[in-house]
Formats: C-alpha cells, sequence, structure tokens
C-alpha cells in the first residue's frame, strides 16, 4: 500500500522558474516529513524536513508547504537552477518510538533547462 | 560524502545466487537501516539495526537476511536471488535509530544486477 503520493513523476522547469512537488498521505499518524534529494550515482541525502507544527518551513531557495487538514506538503524550489535537477523524494514517519519508519513517495526527476 | 560507506559498488550474479551487501555507518551512528531501490517501486524500507539489535522491519523478503556486527557494521544477504531483485541497495545510518527525528545519511548504494 502505497502511503505517500507524490507527483508528479517527472518535471522540467525553466532556469529561475519555480518548482513545484506535491505529497500526499493517508497515515495521520505521520508527523516528521522530509525531503530527500538523490543526483545520479549517490544516495539521498535529507534537503528540508518540516513537522506539523508550523505550515512552511523555509531553507534559502526550498520551502516546505505543509496543510495538516489535507494531509499534503509540497517542496517549492525558487529561482531553480540547472544544478537542482535532480531526484526529489518526500518522505514522512511517525515519531512514537517503536513505530518509526520512513516512508517514501515514489520520486520526481526534476530537469531545470537553461 | 555522507560518511556512510557501502561494498561493493556494482555485483552481478546470476539466479538462484547469494550475495551479500556491506555497509559501514558514519562515525558515531548507532543505527543503520537498509533499502531497495527499484524503478517502479521507488525506495522501499526493508529493515534498521540499532546497535547489533534488530528495531524494525520492513517490506523484506524471507530470502533476504541482515545483521549488525559488534563494530556496527553491517550486511545485507540476498539469496535465492530472482530477476526482480535487481536494485540498487542502500544502506543509511543516524545516530540514535530515531527516523522520526534525526536525519539519515545514505551510502553511494550497491548496484544488484541478477541475470
Amino acid at each position: 500500500q502505497q502511503q505517500v503520493k507524490q507527483s508528479p513523476q517527472s518535471l522540467i522547469v525553466q532556469k529561475g522558474g519555480i518548482s513545484i512537488i506535491n505529497c500526499a498521505y493517508e497515515n495521520t499518524a505521520f508527523d516528521y516529513f522530509p525531503w530527500y534529494q538523490q543526483f545520479p550515482g549517490k544516495g539521498p541525502a535529507l534537503l528540508i524536513a518540516i513537522r506539523p507544527d508550523v505550515s512552511e518551513k523555509k531553507e534559502g531557495r526550498f520551502t516546505i508547504s505543509f496543510n495538516k487538514s489535507a494531509k499534503q506538503f509540497s517542496l517549492h524550489i525558487m529561482d531553480s537552477q540547472p544544478g537542482d535537477s535532480a531526484t526529489y523524494f518526500c518522505a514522512a514517519s511517525p515519531q512514537h518510538f517503536g513505530n518509526e519508519k520512513l516512508t517514501f513517495g515514489t520520486g520526481t526527476r526534476l530537469t531545470i533547462i537553461p | 560524502d555522507s560518511g556512510v560507506t557501502q561494498t561493493p559498488k556494482h555485483l552481478i550474479t546470476a539466479t538462484g545466487q547469494r550475495v551479500t551487501l556491506r555497509c559501514s555507518p558514519r562515525s558515531g551512528d548507532l543505527s543503520v537501516y537498509w533499502y531497495q531501490q527499484s524503478l517502479d517501486q521507488g525506495l522501499q524500507f526493508l529493515i534498521q539495526y540499532y546497535n547489533g539489535e534488530e528495531r524494525a522491519k520492513g517490506n523484506i523478503l524471507e530470502r533476504f537476511s541482515a545483521q549488525q556486527f559488534p563494530d556496527l557494521h553491517s550486511e545485507l544477504n540476498l539469496s535465492s536471488l530472482e530477476l526482480g531483485d535487481s536494485a540498487l541497495y542502500f544502506c543509511a545510518s543516524s545516530p540514535s535509530g530515531r527516523p522520526g527525528r534525526e536525519t539519515q545519511y545514505f551510502g553511494p548504494g550497491t548496484r544488484l544486477l541478477v541475470l
């Protein structure tokens, strides 16, 4: 059962534009939502993460928006650059000890074109 | 560089065979996680160890097993291999084994091809 649904599967954005990737979850026990960035031939690396006590978190050009009632969260990349071309995974986990496992979305391949 | 090392980088084997993948966590991290990444399934959590003990299990097949040794390195054993086991296998580590509270650091992966 896919508990974290991610869209789109692939995305092409012009340099300088805004890239938006969306995720939706079903499990109401999820309360930690990280985004991972993966370059070809590398392992995923944490980009930014949010907990549900805030609706938005910004780190540089990267922003997570979180809508608890809709059970949705999204990654916005402002002023997208060719170096941002990578695969992005959203993920979710409960924080309750003994039940913590990261469930990943299926990934979005982002390509930034000049 | 995450500090997590995995060997081998690539592995080619035949159906029915058995292979062992090895992972060394970041210095100081007590927990190790194994993930399988395939094109159609994305990143799937397999199993987690903390300080030598199994802590959480995901979608790990019975043909697969893992362990974490006293020096904290971990091995993932895959047996009776099938074509569908071809995938990237990632190891990750974290300090205290709380994936809902801390960052996981991923290694570069082992690419397994079963022919």
